[in-house]
């Protein structure tokens, strides 16, 4: 099974909407990453939360991370026809060395 | 400073032929990683090199599949004799440090024919 699974698997929202996904992951973590990925295009990392942090902020975007459920969330506030793309969170940890990707949100914000 | 440089971008190769994928990694990057995604799927972890050292390979398919990161030049992924099953998208990334972002590439697509 997959190390971090994204929910949901598929989203779509109005311009100006706020856009949440969640992840959720197995074993134990050092930390956990958010990435997006444009269609056909290499991952752009979005932000980093570590396994002692609880919240995260990087302009529009917002991170949580609780380890007890082993779940994090990503919140794109004001969302913009350019926000949409596939986010993946990725974690690493648990003695692997690369990171553990799941299957993606894809994201489409209607104009 | 360049990012995570790629080449090439598209390689097409018929069933049985060699395939080499380059990784040029951001400058003062040591870690270099490699991974595969396959349509519709999240990318999974190969193999993480440092310089001329393979540190974890767990990743890699047993047969065909090779990687190096000599001490000059860039990383090499080698796909010997390869297979339909072998079409993906193949990204590296380098990261400075351990515990820190690692920066990806744009990726090789790997079409077999």
């Amino acid at each position: 099974s997959q190390q971090g699974e994204e929910d949901p698997q598929a989203l779509s929202i109005q311009e100006g909407e706020n856009a949440t996904m969640n992840c959720s992951y197995k074993t134990s973590i050092n930390n956990l990453q958010w990435y997006r990925q444009n269609s056909g295009r290499g991952l752009v990392h979005l932000i980093l939360i570590r396994s002692n942090e609880r919240e995260k902020h990087s302009g529009r975007l917002r991170v949580t991370l609780d380890t007890s459920k082993k779940s994090s969330s990503l919140l794109i506030t004001a969302s913009r026809a350019a926000d949409t793309a596939s986010y993946f969170c990725a974690t690493i940890g648990g003695g692997a060395d690369g990171l553990t990707f799941g299957k993606g949100t894809h994201l489409i914000i209607q104009p | 400073n360049a990012g995570v440089m790629q080449n090439p971008r598209h390689l097409v190769r018929r069933r049985g032929q060699e395939a080499r994928l380059r990784c040029s990694p951001m400058k003062g990057h040591s870690h270099v990683y490699w991974y595969r995604q396959l349509p519709e799927e999240g990318l999974k972890f190969m193999v993480y090199l440092q310089k001329e050292n393979i540190i974890d390979e767990s990743g890699m398919p047993k047969e065909r599949f090779s990687a190096e990161f000599p001490k000059e030049g860039p990383s090499i992924l080698r796909i010997q004799q390869v297979v339909r099953g072998d079409s993906a998208a193949y990204f590296c990334a380098s990261q400075m440090g351990r515990e820190v972002e690692q920066y990806f590439g744009p990726g090789t697509r790997l079409t077999v024919t």
